[in-house]
């Protein structure tokens, strides 16, 4: 077991560039969801996935972001343009189908986004 | 909506010491309770959890209580060590269809255990 793979690790991007965050999930995992972690709002969920589909993405801030999978071992979240309010670090967590009580979250080590 | 309160940190103790961090909630109906612990520059790990009231969620030592009258979860530990340095954060998952999916976190609690 692989863990859930976030590439890349440190994003460093001026104001106004496109950044794009990658994540693998773990195999066999049905669900996989998006956070963003800053000192302010802490862990917020922007956007999850059931089977490749969005479910909820009232998280996400803005238009600005996209997120996208279109296969089961692949998503992405897309900052376009960046602003450095956005930056912090972005977590990528997947798990199985079930409830969160025997199906918990395996989190990625995050990409720490710094837009100046 | 649900909400998580923790307290607040810093938190620095000696190796040996008793660990209290104290976790309230909100939620509608019968949430299920977890902590999460994250080391530095890793990504959050489950620790232990608890689905209904009186429910004990235990691992490494650590213990929490599930207690519905409080609306607590609080996380402790009778002799803390040096690598239980990490921050802790309490997170619920709501009981309806909708939020069942979802966890809400506390702001966490960065805890340093010196030698």
């Amino acid at each position: 077991d692989a863990g859930v793979i976030q590439s890349p690790r440190h994003e460093v991007t001026e104001m106004g560039q496109e950044v794009t965050l990658r994540c693998k999930p773990i195999s066999g995992h049905d669900y996989l969801f998006w956070y963003r972690q800053t000192m302010m709002r802490g862990l917020e969920l922007l956007i999850y996935f059931n089977n490749n589909v969005p479910i909820d993405d009232s998280g996400m801030p803005e238009d600005r972001f996209s997120a996208k999978m279109p296969n089961a071992s692949f998503s992405t979240l897309k900052i376009q343009p960046s602003e450095p309010r956005d930056s912090a670090v972005y977590f990528c967590a997947s798990s199985r189908k079930g409830q969160l009580t025997n199906s918990p979250l395996h989190f990625g080590n995050g990409t720490r986004l710094t837009v100046t | 909506g649900d909400s998580v309160t923790q307290m607040e940190g810093p938190v620095t103790l000696s190796e040996e010491a008793f660990l209290t961090i104290n976790c309230t909630y909100t939620a509608t109906g019968y949430p299920s309770l977890f902590w999460y612990v994250q080391y530095p520059g890793e990504g959050l790990q489950l620790l232990l959890k608890a689905t209904k009231a009186d429910d004990k969620g235990s691992n490494k030592g650590f213990e929490a209580t599930y207690r519905k009258e409080t609306t607590s979860f609080h996380l402790e530990k009778g002799s803390v060590q040096v690598s239980d340095s990490a921050v802790y954060f309490c997170a619920l998952s709501g009981s309806s269809s909708g939020s069942a999916r979802q966890l809400t976190f506390g702001s966490g609690t960065q805890l340093t255990v010196l030698p």
